[in-house]
């Protein structure tokens, strides 16, 4: 079955950086594309950045345009999240997720990882 | 402000129905297909509907999709407890080219 394992949160000051990372199995990774979603506690859902099947293909929220960097390895069944100049309003949980047939749709998510931007 | 609208919170009574609507524009629900999400307290969210009114494996027929135009809805029949949660629309913004989701609705079965 589709797995998705994140890791990489933490606490970080503001102005850090911090890389994120997504742990794929289950599934043929490289034929999907991939998304990243945050959750500020308590807070709704807010698509962050979706990376195509080919890693050709990049889109972000206007939020984290030009402060994250999303990118894959298909040899490690991995994706990624560059996290850059962060704010105490990046303050999230941070989801990765697998695409369907199209990107109206994430069909998998992984249990999230919680980044606390906090001095 | 989401992009997509959906109502804070709805309230129904076990075994009892509920609809949850999700409003959104021309560039976004009216160009693309609408997902729906299931979030349980304390646990990632969940694919519960796609394209509009499809149910993955193992998604139980209790729950169903619409869409016209702009608008999408999400039907729950049947209301157990289990249901409590969260549930978000999601839909694809040609526009933007940016995922948007609807703020979330809050589903309490009283």
């Amino acid at each position: 079955q589709v797995q998705l394992v994140e890791s990489g949160g933490g606490v970080v000051q503001p102005g850090r950086s911090l890389r994120l990372s997504c742990a794929a199995s289950g599934f043929t990774f490289g034929s999907y594309g991939m998304h990243w979603v945050r959750q500020t506690p308590g807070k709704g859902l807010q698509w962050m950045a979706v990376v195509s099947y080919d890693g050709r293909i990049n889109y972000y929220g206007s939020s984290v345009k030009g402060r994250f960097t999303i990118s894959r390895d298909d040899s490690k069944k991995t994706l990624y999240l560059q996290m850059d100049s962060l704010r105490a309003d990046d303050t999230a949980v941070y989801y990765c997720a697998k695409d369907g047939h199209s990107s109206s749709i994430l069909e998998s998510w992984g249990q999230g990882t919680l980044v606390t931007v906090s001095s | 402000q989401s992009v997509l609208t959906q109502p804070p919170s709805v309230s129904a009574a076990p075994g009892q129905k509920v609809t949850i609507s999700c409003s959104g524009a021309s560039s976004n629900i009216g160009k693309n297909s609408v997902s729906w999400y299931q979030q349980l307290p304390g646990t990632a969210p969940k694919l519960l509907i796609y394209d509009n009114n499809k149910r993955p494996s193992g998604i139980p027929a209790r729950f169903s999709g619409s869409k016209s135009a702009t608008s999408a809805t999400l039907g729950i029949t049947g209301l157990q407890t289990g249901d409590e949660a969260d549930y978000y629309c999601g839909t694809w913004d040609s526009s933007l080219n940016e995922g948007v989701f609807g703020g979330g609705t809050k589903l309490t079965v009283l």
